[in-house]
């Protein structure tokens, strides 16, 4: 089952804006990750914040978390064609090492 | 170094035989996930190995089945093959399988297998 709801579930936006996406879930966590997938290949990972944080930066990505209302957000800043994807966010529990995947974002930046 | 080398890419199966899958994980990599995408479920856990045994299981039936070998490379097996099954399966390597405090899974391309 999934862990957590994305949203939106697709966003299209025009090159050169910013692109957030939500997540949310259910259980305890010691690090959230977000994941990103092209067209049906593997997953890359993107960015990964621990339990004990807050905001992370990775160039032009930012990763909030907010443990008490169990929710994280990815912005994506001055997109690009290239940025064109699905956006997965991952969780990982206190307890074991699966990591419980969200549905997921489709992201399409229009040139 | 080499990455995550899942083969083969794609693969197809009649109902009711059996398929083996493979995954060769980052050099010095000891643990292995793998994980199951479809359209309706979305990326599903089905299992970890780490050092040869298996430490992790997902809700899926006893016909999906694991192995890992001493050189880290691992298996999995799915026999009497349903419709359902069709799916991309998806490796992940990690060192230690806990993702740590800094490191995410880095996963292979996938193996796309249709069932008909």
């Amino acid at each position: 089952s999934q862990q957590g709801e994305e949203d939106p579930q697709a966003l299209s936006i025009q090159e050169g804006e910013n692109a957030t996406m939500n997540c949310s879930y259910k259980t305890s966590i010691n690090n959230l990750q977000w994941y990103r997938q092209n067209s049906g290949r593997g997953l890359v990972h993107l960015i990964l914040i621990r339990s004990n944080e807050r905001e992370k930066h990775s160039g032009r990505l930012r990763v909030t978390l907010d443990t008490s209302k169990k929710s994280s957000s990815l912005l994506i800043t001055a997109s690009r064609a290239a940025d064109t994807a699905s956006y997965f966010c991952a969780t990982r529990e206190t307890s074991g090492s699966r990591l419980t995947f969200g549905e997921g974002t489709q992201l399409t930046v229009n040139p | 170094k080499a990455g995550v080398t899942q083969t083969p890419r794609y693969l197809i199966k009649t109902r009711g035989q059996q398929v083996t899958l493979s995954c060769s994980p980052i050099s010095g990599h000891r643990s292995v996930s793998w994980y199951q995408q479809t359209p309706g479920q979305g990326l599903q856990f089905l299992f970890e190995y780490f050092s040869e045994t298996q430490r992790n299981k997902g809700n899926f039936p006893g016909r999906f089945s694991g192995r890992q070998f001493s050189n880290s490379r691992s298996e999995m097996n799915v026999s009497t093959l349903e419709l359902g099954d069709s799916a991309l399966y998806l490796c992940a390597s990690s060192l230690n399988g806990a993702g740590g405090w800094g490191y995410g899974y880095t996963f292979g391309s996938g193996t796309r297998l249709t069932v008909v």
